[in-house]
């Protein structure tokens, strides 16, 4: 049963260019959750998506970042206009439903914007 | 200000010794959940305790939650090496159990 599976592991971006995190939840599990990793601090919550639906963007940005989880494939973070600001780890954590607690991490994109 | 707050930033041990980790919040919670991250790595869950339970073991973890004092702390006995790591714990509110908030973490190194 494979876990969470974020790709690519390592992203580098020029500033102004975009960048695309992908996720792929657990098997079985429909609720997605994306939180990012500044140094040396704690996660931050930014978006917890279901099939096809946000339920709760409140820790979005409010420009540049967009979220969706669709239908078929993967949870797609998209930052759009890299600054050097948005140099963090993303993660990604799903869980079974909104009555299961335990959120299950991937590995992490690490985003390095030059 | 932080939700979460582990207390020390950092520990370091000798193998075998037992490792305490403390962590406060500030807001009502229904579950405090605990997590272990290796440098660079992604986060491993460790451990789940409801707001309604006061002590939980899984092998050589315990947590202990206090309610009242809105703390939890988790205990490492019998410390190994490969224990090296950050240690976060993430707590969640009422209203959104879904939105967890971490701390900055404790460094915990366990020397050989």
């Amino acid at each position: 049963n494979a876990g969470v599976m974020q790709n690519p592991r390592h992203l580098v971006r020029r500033r102004g260019q975009e960048a695309r995190l992908r996720c792929s939840p657990m098997k079985g599990h429909s609720h997605v959750y994306w939180y990012r990793q500044l140094p040396e601090e704690g996660l931050k919550f930014m978006v917890y998506l279901q099939k096809e639906n946000i339920i709760d963007e409140s820790g979005m940005p409010k420009e540049r970042f967009s979220a969706e989880f669709p239908k078929e494939g993967p949870s797609i973070l998209r930052i759009q206009q890299v600054v050097r600001g948005d140099s963090a780890a993303y993660f990604c954590a799903s869980s079974l439903g909104l009555l299961e607690e335990t959120q299950y991490f991937g590995p992490g994109t690490r985003l390095l914007v030059l | 200000s932080q939700q979460g707050e582990e207390d020390p930033q950092a520990l370091s041990i000798q193998e075998g010794e037992n490792a305490t980790m403390n962590c406060s919040y500030k807001t009502s919670i229904n579950n405090l959940q605990w997590y272990r991250q290796n440098s660079g790595r992604g986060l491993v869950h460790l451990i789940l305790i409801r707001s309604n339970e006061r002590e939980k073991h899984s092998g050589r973890l315990r947590v202990t939650l206090d309610t009242s004092k809105k703390s939890s702390s988790l205990l490492i006995t019998a410390s190994r090496a490969a224990d090296t790591a950050s240690y976060f714990c993430a707590t969640d509110r009422i209203q959104s159990n879904y939105k967890l908030t971490f701390g900055k973490g404790t460094l915990l190194t366990v020397n050989p």
